[in-house]
């Protein structure tokens, strides 16, 4: 079946703009992540949905970022005035059980 | 929270040759452990993962085991072969989808020809 799906798969922004990143998960996957990576580093861990409950906002870097999930399936990841700190690869993933499955990310450059 | 260390950060290895990888942890309640292989430009795939109820997992080239006592897990790669170059990630998670994973830093194995 269908897998993890995120758009745009690039996106390269002016410094201040704001953002919205989509996520499209696997299909009856009850939990959602969004995850950060910068080149050549780990996976940092931004936010966290599991099916009504209130999101884990833990991971978010600032007030800047903000995610929402709409009707427990697509999620977006909101980033408003964004700064060159912020490119980097932001991948989700949806899970079942424990098992993390990813997207293929977005890329995202802020001159 | 959990707190996950992984080593080496970059490994070198001849084609054929064997690879090893250590990840620790610190929260003794974690009883899930996967193993991510991220090649250039692409997401993280699970390659192999094991539960605390058994100490060692083996898939044809790829093993993982683990050591609860002592807090820490291993990926081996045995003749090792170019397409197993990669950034790998080791992660932890309290298991039952009740909580997030969490990753250690990865090593970047390189296969030399």
């Amino acid at each position: 079946g269908a897998g993890v799906s995120q758009s745009p798969s690039n996106k390269v922004t002016e410094k201040g703009k704001d953002v919205e990143l989509r996520c499209d998960p696997i299909s009856g996957h009850t939990a959602l992540y969004w995850y950060r990576q910068s080149l050549g580093q780990g996976l940092e861990f931004l936010i966290y949905f599991q099916g009504n409950s209130a999101p884990d906002k833990s991971g978010l870097p600032s007030d800047r970022f903000s995610a929402e999930r709409t009707g427990g399936s697509v999620s977006t990841l909101t980033i408003q005035r964004t700064q060159q700190e912020d490119s980097a690869v932001y991948l989700c993933a949806s899970t079942q059980a424990e098992t993390q499955y990813f997207g293929p990310g977005t890329r995202l450059l802020v001159l | 929270g959990e707190n996950v260390e992984q080593h080496p950060s970059t490994l070198s290895v001849q084609e054929g040759d064997s690879a090893v990888i250590k990840c620790t942890y610190s929260d003794s309640a974690s009883n899930y452990f996967p193993w991510y292989k991220q090649e250039l430009g692409k997401r993280p795939q699970l390659i192999i993962d094991i539960r605390s109820n058994v100490g060692e997992k083996k898939d044809q080239r790829i093993a993982v085991t683990l050591n609860k006592t002592a807090k820490h897990f291993s990926l081996h790669i045995t003749e090792t072969q170019p397409e197993d170059s990669a950034v790998y990630f080791c992660a932890a998670a309290l298991g039952g989808g009740a909580d997030g994973l969490t990753f250690g830093k990865g090593t970047h194995l390189i296969i030399q020809p």
